[in-house]
C-alpha cells in the first residue's frame, strides 16, 4: 500500500514550457486535490476531483489545467509555465469517513 | 468562508520545555478543526482532530489541541518537546457540511534546540 504517490519529486523548466505532474493513490478514495506550498502562505488549494469525472477550481487556479483520468490518478497541467509557478505541489486525497486527508511527497518546481 | 490565522511564525524552543502553537479561525458555521505536521522534505501527516465530542483532543505523541468555540482557537501544545519535533505544523478547518475543502494556516515553524 503506497498512500499517495506523486511524479516526479524535482522538475526545472523555462518560461514558456509545459508539463504535467502525475498524481495516484491506491486508497480507493473518491476526492482528489492539487495545492501548492508557498513560503508564508501554508498550502492553497489549486484543483480538486470530488469525485471520477468530476473537478472544481481551488482558490488558486489560473494557469493550470486537471484531469481525473481514473478513480486513482489525478493530474496537474502546467500549459505555458511562469515562474510564478515555483513552489512545491502537493497532491492529496481524502478518506471521507475519517476526514483525513493523505499528502504524497510533493513536487518541488522550478520555473526560469 | 472560513480562514485559519496562526499566530506566530517560528517558534524556537529548548528540549523538554513545553510549547504552545497558536491557531485562530473564522467561519460562519459549525466547523471541523485539524493539526498537520511537515517534517522537512516531505509531506504533510495528520497530528490530531477534532470532529465532535471532547474539546481535548491528543495525538499518538503527546500533544493535544484544545478546540475553545467562545475564542474560536485551536492551540496546540506539548508539555516536553523532543528535537525530532522539529518541524513545520499546520492548522486547517473545513465546514463540517458541505464539501470537503480544508483551508490552512501559514503554517508555524517549530525549532527544538538541545
Amino acid at each position: 500500500n503506497a498512500g499517495v504517490t506523486q511524479t516526479p519529486k524535482f522538475q526545472v523548466l523555462k518560461t514558456g514550457q509545459s508539463m504535467t505532474l502525475q498524481c495516484a493513490q491506491d486508497m480507493n478514495h473518491n476526492s482528489m486535490y492539487w495545492y501548492r506550498q508557498d513560503p508564508g502562505m501554508g498550502l492553497r488549494l489549486i484543483y480538486y476531483s470530488a469525485s471520477e469525472g468530476t473537478t472544481d477550481k481551488g482558490e488558486v487556479p489560473n494557469g493550470y489545467n486537471v484531469s481525473r483520468l481514473n478513480k486513482r490518478e489525478f493530474s496537474l497541467r502546467l500549459e505555458s509555465a511562469a515562474p510564478s509557478q515555483t513552489s512545491v505541489y502537493f497532491c492529496a486525497s481524502l478518506a471521507g469517513a475519517y476526514n483525513e486527508q493523505f499528502f504524497g511527497p510533493g513536487t518541488r518546481l522550478t520555473v526560469l | 468562508a472560513q480562514s485559519v490565522t496562526q499566530l506566530d511564525s517560528q517558534v524556537p524552543v529548548f528540549e523538554e520545555a513545553p510549547v504552545e502553537l497558536r491557531c485562530n479561525y473564522s467561519s460562519s458555521v459549525s466547523v471541523y478543526l485539524f493539526w498537520y505536521v511537515q517534517y522537512p522534505n516531505q509531506g504533510l501527516q495528520l497530528l490530531l482532530k477534532y470532529l465532535s465530542g471532547s474539546t481535548l483532543v491528543e495525538s499518538i505523541n503527546g500533544f493535544e489541541a484544545e478546540f475553545n468555540k467562545s475564542q474560536t482557537s485551536f492551540h496546540l501544545r506539548k508539555p516536553s518537546v523532543h528535537i525530532s519535533d522539529t518541524a513545520e505544523y499546520f492548522c486547517a478547518v473545513k465546514a463540517s457540511g458541505g464539501y470537503n475543502k480544508l483551508i490552512f494556516g501559514a503554517g508555524t515553524r517549530l525549532a527544538v534546540h538541545p
